[in-house]
């Protein structure tokens, strides 16, 4: 089993529509939680941490976290051309490296 | 003020052959990690940096990588012998402390191309 595992995607949406991207963790110790945005080409850019059980705003993203399901997810409201990227979920187990998933390609369609 | 920065943006080397990968993290920063992302996959823990030290080196996937960090700044990746499946990018990324609240930034990442 991997140790954080995404939506395989790819996602597409109609511009200002929801996009809704999930991501489960095997390390039940884990306690904190990221968002990285990654365009084509490019070096992760992180957009979201959550360290708490609920949900976290932020603008147009939201990160949710149920750590007893082992669960979170990002959340991305009226979705703009500029959102197409790979979103990657990662996960710290201890408190330094940083376990990634696969990522899950958006595409917002205009 | 300066992000962290990698060298080269690309290398293509023959099989077998030594390369060196550099990356300059953000002035100040104590920690300093190395992952690698492999085609349409998730990025892959190396190493990490302590001061210029390395507690973790778990990641590193055979004795042919090595990494070293000096003054508490540059860090530089070893891969000898290279072989095809070590292609792939590598990206540095450095943190204030190891804190687990404080944001890792990625640099550029160096695209490694094994002939």
């Amino acid at each position: 089993q991997k140790e954080v595992e995404q939506n395989s995607g790819p996602l597409s949406v109609p511009e200002g529509a929801i996009a809704s991207l999930n991501c489960t963790y095997s390390d039940r110790v884990s306690q904190s939680f990221f968002w990285y945005r990654q365009y084509s080409g490019k070096s992760p850019e992180l957009i979201m941490s959550i360290y708490s059980n609920g949900d976290k705003e932020d603008g147009r993203f939201t990160a949710q976290l149920n750590k007893a399901s082992q669960y979170v997810s990002l959340l991305i409201r009226d979705s703009q051309p500029s959102d197409s990227a790979t979103y990657l979920c990662a996960v710290q187990p201890n408190d330094y490296k940083l376990s990634f998933g696969a990522g899950t390609t958006v595409t917002v369609r205009a | 003020g300066a992000g962290v920065s990698q060298s080269p943006s690309n290398k293509v080397t023959e099989k077998g052959k030594d390369v060196e990968l550099r990356c300059d993290p953000i002035s100040g920063h104590t920690a300093l990690y190395w992952y690698r992302q492999r085609l349409g996959q998730g990025l892959e823990f190396l190493i990490y940096f302590q001061g210029n030290s390395a507690p973790d080196k778990s990641g590193l996937p055979s004795d042919r990588f090595s990494a070293e960090r000096t003054g508490e700044s540059v860090s530089t990746l070893t891969i000898q012998r290279t072989q095809q499946e070590d292609s792939a990018v590598y990206l540095c990324a450095s943190s204030l402390t190891r804190d687990r609240t404080d944001t890792q930034y990625f640099g550029p990442g160096t695209r490694l191309t094994v002939l």
